[in-house]
């Protein structure tokens, strides 16, 4: 049981906006703590898609936004492409825990 | 360019040791904090252990402590993952990744990944 919550998948067509979703608690996102997003494509490694919330790193196409409100963030993809096919873990750090924490992960599939 | 290569994998019997290397390229690497994250078959991403740019401060993950050990040797840009007592469940590809900060604290992150190593704990 990761301690940030992803749904397990989520969908969408091309050219489509899909959300996934990042429930924390009062220890990580709750406590103000930044949230970051990694973009793993398969057979890859991760790559940082998102970090401090809402900002992308060089290279990173603007179709990719986050935000944070409360104890969750999430990530929203505009325009699908099926390039976009890939497993997204949001990341934070817990204050219980003392230590970095990822969600479960979500696949996105672009039918 | 940025790089970090991991090495070490391999296969090890179950209460056996291995010990990870990660040799970093491209930047100053007594400048920033690394880390070891590791991914079981078909599972999701875990974080197993930071250790902060200077080598003062180590963080672990409940379920490798007291059986990992992370080190760096900053002037061979090198980074270390120790591991003893190996079990199944330990079975995973491990990455090495750079740290985006010198040190973990709330707003840390990781901004480049190696393509990491596999390590199989079997009998």
């Amino acid at each position: 049981q990761s301690v940030l919550t992803q749904p397990p998948s989520v969908s969408g067509a091309p050219g489509q906006r899909v959300t996934i979703s990042c429930t924390g608690s009062s220890s990580n996102i709750g406590a103000g703590y930044d949230v970051h997003w990694y973009q793993q494509l398969p057979g890859t490694a991760p790559k940082l898609l998102i970090y401090g919330n809402s900002y992308r790193p060089s290279g990173v196409p603007d179709r990719f936004s986050g935000s944070k409100s409360g104890t969750s963030a999430s990530l929203a993809i505009t325009g699908l492409q099926t390039e976009d096919e890939a497993d997204y873990y949001c990341q934070s750090y817990d204050s219980s825990l003392s230590g970095v924490v990822f969600g479960g992960g979500t696949k996105l599939t672009v039918l | 360019e940025v790089q970090v290569l991991e090495s070490g994998g391999g296969l090890v019997q179950p209460g056996g040791s291995l010990r990870l290397s990660c040799a970093a390229s491209g930047f100053t690497f007594s400048t920033y904090a690394m880390n070891w994250v590791r991914q079981a078959p078909g599972k999701g991403l875990e974080w197993v252990s930071a250790i902060s740019a200077s080598g003062d401060s180590t963080y672990y993950a409940d379920s490798v402590k007291g059986r990992f050990t992370i080190s760096r040797d900053n002037s061979k840009n090198t980074l270390y993952l120790q591991m003893n007592s190996l079990r199944a469940e330990d079975t995973a590809v491990y990455y090495c990744a750079k740290g985006a900060l010198t040190t973990v604290s709330h707003y840390y992150y990781m901004d480049v990944w190696g393509k990491g190593t596999t390590v199989t704990v079997s009998s």
